[in-house]
């Protein structure tokens, strides 16, 4: 019964590799969103997207960027890795504009140490 | 920008007892909606409890209850009856946006233990 896939649960990446991290939903959801959980700070967002092709920064864009091809998936993209961006990545989706839609439904989450 | 505070950073309860998680929250809005999120030791996060600003009632899931009191920005959730399978982190969240688009705005979470 999941409904929102993230692609890789671990990864370990080196300094200045390029890291994409997938994220898919099968609820037919115009909303994708991308956070970045770290101890002590919670979850803080990086970007979002209310369709296809379009995406808005969150509060910690800086070093990340995303690709929303189609309506299912949502790509976080870091263009050159580095260490400070060592987390805990969680995708999460909702519908538009319904009772309820501002519900999140997350993935498990992929956790991504940058050596 | 909308802040959410979660000023216990852990808490314990021994089981079959009752606990009280405080949040408040900083907004200049009059409708928003509310949330309690638990995320359990390498499980998925999942919503435990949503409330709406302009509905006066404190909404109620089961064991799980807030205390909603807008004049104070404040939303503590109330888990009766603790159980073990409620140890996790849970977060508190904020929205203006009722259609979904905007995300939530989460507090740094508390740290919830089951003493059996």
């Amino acid at each position: 019964d999941v409904k929102v896939t993230q692609s890789s649960r671990y990864l370990v990446k080196r300094t200045g590799e390029k890291v994409f991290l997938e994220c898919v939903q099968d609820m037919d959801h115009e909303n994708m969103f991308w956070y970045r959980q770290d101890p002590g700070l919670g979850l803080r967002l990086i970007y979002f997207s209310y369709d296809v092709k379009m995406k808005e920064k969150g509060d910690i864009p800086e070093g990340y960027s995303v690709s929303r091809e189609k309506k299912e998936r949502f790509s976080l993209i870091l263009e050159s890795a580095s260490t400070n961006q060592t987390s805990m990545y969680l995708c999460a989706s909702t519908p538009q504009g319904v009772t309820g839609a501002n519900v999140l439904t997350f993935g498990a989450g992929s956790r991504l140490t940058v050596l | 920008a909308q802040t959410v505070t979660q000023s216990q950073p852990e808490m314990s309860v021994q089981e079959a007892e009752t606990v009280t998680l405080s949040c408040t929250y900083d907004t200049s809005e009059s409708d928003y909606y509310l949330f309690w999120y638990k995320q359990p030791p390498s499980r998925q996060m999942i919503l435990v409890i949503r409330q709406e600003a302009y509905k006066q009632q404190n909404a109620t899931e089961n064991r799980f209850s807030v205390n909603f009191q807008k004049a104070a920005k404040s939303f503590s959730l109330k888990i009766s009856d603790s159980q073990l399978g409620d140890a996790a982190m849970y977060f508190c969240a904020y929205t203006t946006s009722g259609g979904g688009a905007d995300g939530l705005t989460f507090g740094k979470g508390t740290h919830l233990i089951i003493q059996p």
